[in-house]
């Protein structure tokens, strides 16, 4: 058990520039989650995966943000047309029954 | 839909002091509970969890927290805190429903000094 992998650590891109984010789930966990955390706040819930299927996404910000879990293994969270609002810590999670491990997040910074 | 309010978003205590961090869920059916700890520039690790059985849970560092369903709380506590306490804690809960997502609270943040 590795735990929950993401990638990058930080990342610093031009307002408008496209970022995409991996996730490497714990191996067998089949349902993974995608979380925003901004300064001060909790995290909030973005999309869910259950294997390759996404059965939630009516969360996610806007249009600009999709994400993707093509061989149900590792997930990738893609925003395009950053904007300074997107700035904040995005968390992977995977779960198996009741527990739920996050990865450590990736910083994005929009400047 | 759930959601869940922590009372109190920052808590300052002294060392060997108790403290209790509050938390109210509210949701139309059956919950899973829990409490997440984040240390500075770490991510999220599982505090305790309440899914079933006892409605007292503790973890292995002194917290412990009741699940109170007439109350739709599950505050927790600990009756003497540590400097390396000194945390964000955030209450979530997800229904019985296979694959439902955690949701959060905005957190507390318990500073404890000497």
């Amino acid at each position: 058990d590795t735990g929950v992998s993401q990638n990058p650590r930080h990342k610093i891109t031009k307002r408008g520039q496209n970022v995409t984010f991996r996730c490497d789930p714990i191996s067998e966990h089949n349902r993974l989650y995608w979380y925003r955390q901004t300064l001060g706040q909790g995290p909030e819930f973005l999309t869910y995966f259950q294997n390759e299927a996404q059965l939630e996404k009516s969360r996610l910000l806007s249009d600009r943000f999709s994400a993707e879990r093509p061989k149900g293994s590792f997930s990738t969270l893609e925003i395009q047309r950053t904007e300074q609002g997107d700035s904040a810590m995005y968390l992977c999670a995977s779960r198996r029954t009741e527990s739920y491990t996050f990865g450590s997040g990736t910083r994005l910074t929009v400047v | 839909a759930q959601s869940v309010t922590q009372l109190d978003s920052q808590v300052p205590v002294f060392e060997e002091a108790p403290v209790e961090l509050r938390c109210n869920y509210s949701s139309s059916v059956s919950v899973y509970l829990f409490w997440y700890v984040q240390y500075p520039n770490q991510g999220l690790q599982l505090l305790l969890k309440y899914l079933s059985g006892s409605t007292l849970v503790e973890s292995i560092n002194g917290f412990e927290a009741e699940f109170n369903k007439s109350q739709t709380s599950f505050h927790l506590r600990k009756p003497s805190v540590h400097i390396s306490d000194t945390a964000e804690y955030f209450c979530a809960v997800s229904d019985h429903q296979a694959g439902t997502a955690l949701i959060f609270g905005k957190g507390t943040t318990l500073s404890v000094s000497s």
